[in-house]
């Protein structure tokens, strides 16, 4: 009864590549988000997501791109991966972000890319 | 421009001490602070938060005080135990920016027996 989990939890693949990480949550949240954990341990909003609408697109390389098939899932696609792209990602859900809410936090995906 | 900053990288503290974990902000907009805690290869689980209309929230062990003039906040774990060993993540918001969550780097907190 995971409440938000990833898949996969390690990624290992090829500069050039195209990859996807994918996201579910059961809580019933509205809100679903995506973190980069850099290497210098910071975590960084990538993307926000509202009821399906793209609500926070921080400065992200266009090769990122999310997609929200429906309320419960925000799954994120990354074309012609970089070795700067190696970093763990987090997905997030919470309430609506129109007030504080506290997040809720997947257990992270390990990209490497060599 | 690092908004929220925790300045110690690491915390090394006794079982059965306390643990006080510090936190500086600089936007003066942040109206809502949350500290959550995170062990290796799993992703970061929320602790406790505090609204900046008040200045102390208490949840069991952990205790988060709020000093707005200083743009201060920090966590105090009593007693600390082995579980407590983990990173412990200070984040804020502000409504005037969609309350997106600005996080801290962290602070690694090793509780020795």
């Amino acid at each position: 009864d995971t409440a938000v989990s990833q898949t996969p939890k390690y990624l290992v693949t090829q500069m050039g590549n195209d990859k996807s990480i994918k996201c579910e949550q059961n809580l019933g949240h509205d809100t679903m988000y995506w973190y980069k954990q850099d290497s210098k341990k910071f975590l960084k909003i990538m993307f926000s997501y509202n009821n399906k609408e793209l609500i926070i697109n921080e400065t992200v390389p266009n090769r990122f791109s999310p997609k929200s098939p429906d309320k419960a899932h925000l799954n994120l696609h990354i074309n012609s991966l970089e070795l700067g792209d190696s970093a763990v990602y987090f997905c997030a859900s919470s309430w609506t972000s129109g007030s504080a809410q506290t997040q809720y936090f997947g257990p992270g995906t390990r990209l490497t890319v060599l | 421009d690092q908004q929220v900053k925790q300045n110690s990288p690491s915390l090394s503290v006794q079982e059965g001490r306390i643990s006080i974990l510090n936190c500086d902000y600089t936007n003066s907009m942040f109206d809502y602070f949350l500290w959550y805690k995170k062990y290796p290869a799993e992703g970061p689980t929320f602790l406790i938060s505090i609204s900046s209309i008040k200045d102390k929230n208490e949840d069991g062990r952990f205790t988060v005080f709020l000093n707005k003039s200083a743009k201060h906040l920090s966590l105090h774990i009593v007693p600390s135990q082995p579980g407590d060993s983990a990173v412990y993540f200070c984040a804020a918001s502000a409504p005037d920016s969609n309350y997106q969550l600005i996080w801290g780097a962290g602070t690694k907190l090793i509780i020795k027996p």
